[in-house]
């Protein structure tokens, strides 16, 4: 079945280091790819997304990669600040299936400062 | 524009009792999907509603239902709770169905059944 597996579980950095995430999916068919920032009491935030026609896409500080032959994809965070500090969890979607979303189990990232 | 909106923010209901849950999507937005979060199985696909039908399911018992009315809000329903469904719900909206656009979520009810 569809399934996403995300490593680590938790990170721990030092402010102004860099942080990456990385997802693996199982089904070929997904086309749509974000990763969303979860903060207590701020709710869930998209803060970046890639689609299957890209390779690389990049926002100010943060940048997402795919490679669809191995079915994985990474974010990666540079610079990091204390207030990049949340819960972070990539997702993958099917085409035609925009609606529902297979989650990873999530990353506890920690800047220290 | 306003965000994604849930109601109640916390719910306390105990074991047997069924609990409603409310999302107003963004307006203008017609999508409207639910989630379910755990610490043990993390965030989990319930359903998702568009134009007032159901449009995706995930793997939940049917004690787990939806609707959504004409205005694109959503309601979800859980009858004869259970300890393990006590967990944090999250609805998402989006403009339209079609595999273009982001989901924008609200900031979710916290569920425990006692």
């Amino acid at each position: 079945g569809e399934n996403v597996e995300q490593h680590p579980s938790t990170l721990s950095v030092q402010e102004g280091d860099s942080a990456v995430i990385k997802c693996t999916y199982s089904d070929s068919a997904s086309n749509y790819f974000p990763w969303y920032k979860q903060e207590l009491g701020k709710g869930s935030q998209l803060i970046i997304d890639i689609r299957s026609n890209v390779g690389e896409k990049k926002d100010q500080r943060i940048a997402v990669t795919l490679n669809k032959t191995a079915k994985h994809f990474s974010l990666h965070i540079t610079e990091t600040q204390p207030e990049d500090s949340a819960v972070y969890f990539c997702a993958a979607s099917v085409y035609n299936q925009g609606g529902k979303l297979i989650f990873g189990q999530g990353t506890e990232l920690s800047v220290k400062p | 524009k306003a965000g994604v909106t849930q109601t109640p923010r916390y719910l306390i209901k105990t074991r047997g009792q069924q609990v409603t849950l409310s999302c107003s999507p963004i307006s203008g937005h017609r999508s409207v999907s639910w989630y379910q979060q755990t610490p043990g199985q993390g965030l989990q696909f319930l359903f998702e509603y568009f134009s007032e039908t159901q449009r995706n399911k995930g793997n939940f018992p049917g004690r787990f239902s939806g609707r959504q009315f004409s205005n694109s809000r959503s309601e979800m329903n859980v009858s004869t709770l259970e300890l393990g469904d006590s967990a944090l719900y999250l609805c998402a909206s989006r403009p339209r169905q079609g595999n273009d656009y982001e989901q924008y979520f609200g900031p979710g009810t916290r569920l425990t059944v006692t």
